[in-house]
């Protein structure tokens, strides 16, 4: 198995623009999770999903954050507009029901300009 | 609600020497703790997890035992390599109270190994 996988790896962006990042999870896992990732507030659970429904987006930080699961193997997480303090490394984490671990992709590294 | 706390770094030691790194925790159900461990560039992957009060997980030369009584869940390694450096994050679930065992991430703390 590939294991998670994200793209783009790297995107800089200017401030105004839309940015769509993307996850493939693990064929098979039920839960995929989006993390945002900073050097000042460390690691955070953005949303989470459970085939396909959002279950928890309480750590979205504003509306100007969406995320969607059009089916079990794709993700997206998308900003408009982006802002420099969007600034981050964001993760895609996916997980099977039975199991304890979860599994993260290599990550986007954003810089919004 | 449920928080994970760890000792903040960077903690810089030698090769071969002793590694701890202290995590509380609070909870009000019985969580599954973890520790993951993320390399440079890379994910967070899981390094080892414990259950249940007095379980020892363990991998890679790495340990650490669910202490219900002190609330703890310190990781240790008796001799540590330059390819230890990473940053260490401590982890627990509850799925009593969070569906999909949800986690609950403490700070992380980054060791740097010198040869």
């Amino acid at each position: 198995d590939a294991g998670v996988i994200q793209s783009p790896r790297h995107e800089v962006t200017e401030m105004g623009q839309e940015v769509t990042l993307r996850c493939k999870p693990i064929s098979g896992h039920d839960y995929l999770f989006w993390y945002r990732q900073t050097m000042m507030r460390g690691l955070e659970l953005l949303i989470y999903f459970n085939n396909n429904v959002p279950i928890d987006d309480s750590g979205m930080p504003e509306d100007r954050f969406s995320a969607k699961m059009p089916n079990a193997s794709f993700s997206t997480l998308k900003i408009q507009p982006s802002e420099p303090r969007d600034s981050a490394v964001y993760f895609c984490a996916s997980q099977t029901a039975l199991s304890y671990e979860q599994y993260f992709g290599p990550g986007t590294r954003l810089t919004v300009t | 609600g449920d928080s994970v706390t760890q000792m903040e770094g960077p903690v810089t030691l030698s090769e071969e020497a002793f590694l701890t790194i202290n995590c509380t925790y609070t909870a009000t159900g019985y969580p599954s703790l973890f520790w993951y461990v993320q390399y440079p560039g890379e994910g967070l992957q899981l390094l080892l997890k414990a259950t249940k009060a007095d379980d020892k997980g363990s991998n890679k030369g790495f340990e650490a035992t669910y202490r219900k009584e002190t609330t703890s869940f310190h990781l240790e390694k008796g001799s540590v390599q330059v390819s230890d450096s990473a940053v260490y994050f401590c982890a627990l679930s509850d799925p009593i109270k969070a569906a999909g065992n949800k986690l609950t991430f403490g700070g992380g703390t980054r060791v740097l190994v010198k040869p």
